[in-house]
């Protein structure tokens, strides 16, 4: 079925280190697939998203790679900074005329540590 | 510009009762999602509503339902609820495809 995981529950790095969170997906009809960032008791911030495509996009110290041969998303954050501190969703989305359905992993808590 | 806002962010109700979650979306989207997020866990699709027409629905019970008004905002009704319902209800808007969330209603069910 539709399933949309991560590989590493918690990531710590340090200050000024780049981070690389994984994500797998299982589901090759997707199109499209979106990073989120959900810092406690707010709601998810779109990071960067990802057509299916291409293979590589690039943000503002982000970048996000996709390999659609092994169904794999990752998103790599430059020079981490203690704000990056959150948990991280990938998610992807199979797009139907207007109707679009995001399917979230379980996320990952990224810690940044001084 | 405001982003989507959600009312009210936080209640607390007892097994059995009902509630209404509400929702208004960024100026000009005309698309409204609703999604559950347990905690501890990645939200999950329970609607979506788009030109007041609901167009996918995730595996939720009956118990579940939801509108969209003319002015594009949405309600969430939650009947009959169970311990399980407590979550954070998160509502997104969209135009051509992202998502925008809400900041969320966190229900509690004792």
């Amino acid at each position: 079925g539709e399933s949309v995981g991560l590989h590493l529950p918690t990531l710590s790095v340090q200050e000024g280190d780049n981070s690389i969170i994984n994500c797998a997906y299982s589901n090759s009809a997707s199109d499209y697939f979106i990073w989120y960032k959900q810092e406690s008791g707010k709601g998810p911030q779109f990071i960067i998203d990802i057509r299916s495509n291409m293979d590589k996009r690039q943000g503002q110290r982000v970048t996000v790679l996709l390999n659609k041969t092994v169904k794999h998303l990752s998103l790599q954050i430059a020079a981490t900074q203690p704000g990056d501190s959150a948990v991280y969703f990938c998610a992807e989305n199979i797009e139907s005329g207007t109707a679009s359905k995001l399917t979230f992993g379980t996320g990952t808590r990224l810690q940044v540590t001084l | 510009d405001a982003g989507v806002t959600q009312s009210p962010t936080h209640l607390i109700k007892t097994r059995g009762q009902h509630v209404t979650l509400r929702c208004s979306p960024i100026s000009g989207h005309k698309s409204v999602s609703w999604y559950q997020q347990v905690l501890g866990q990645g939200p999950q699709f329970i609607f979506q509503y788009y030109e007041k027409e609901e167009r996918g629905r995730g595996n939720f019970p009956d118990r579940f339902s939801a509108r969209q008004f003319p002015n594009y905002s949405s309600e969430l009704n939650v009947n009959a609820l169970l311990l399980g319902d407590s979550a954070l209800y998160l509502c997104a808007s969209s135009s051509y495809g992202e998502l925008f969330f809400g900041e969320g209603s966190r229900l509690t069910v004792l």
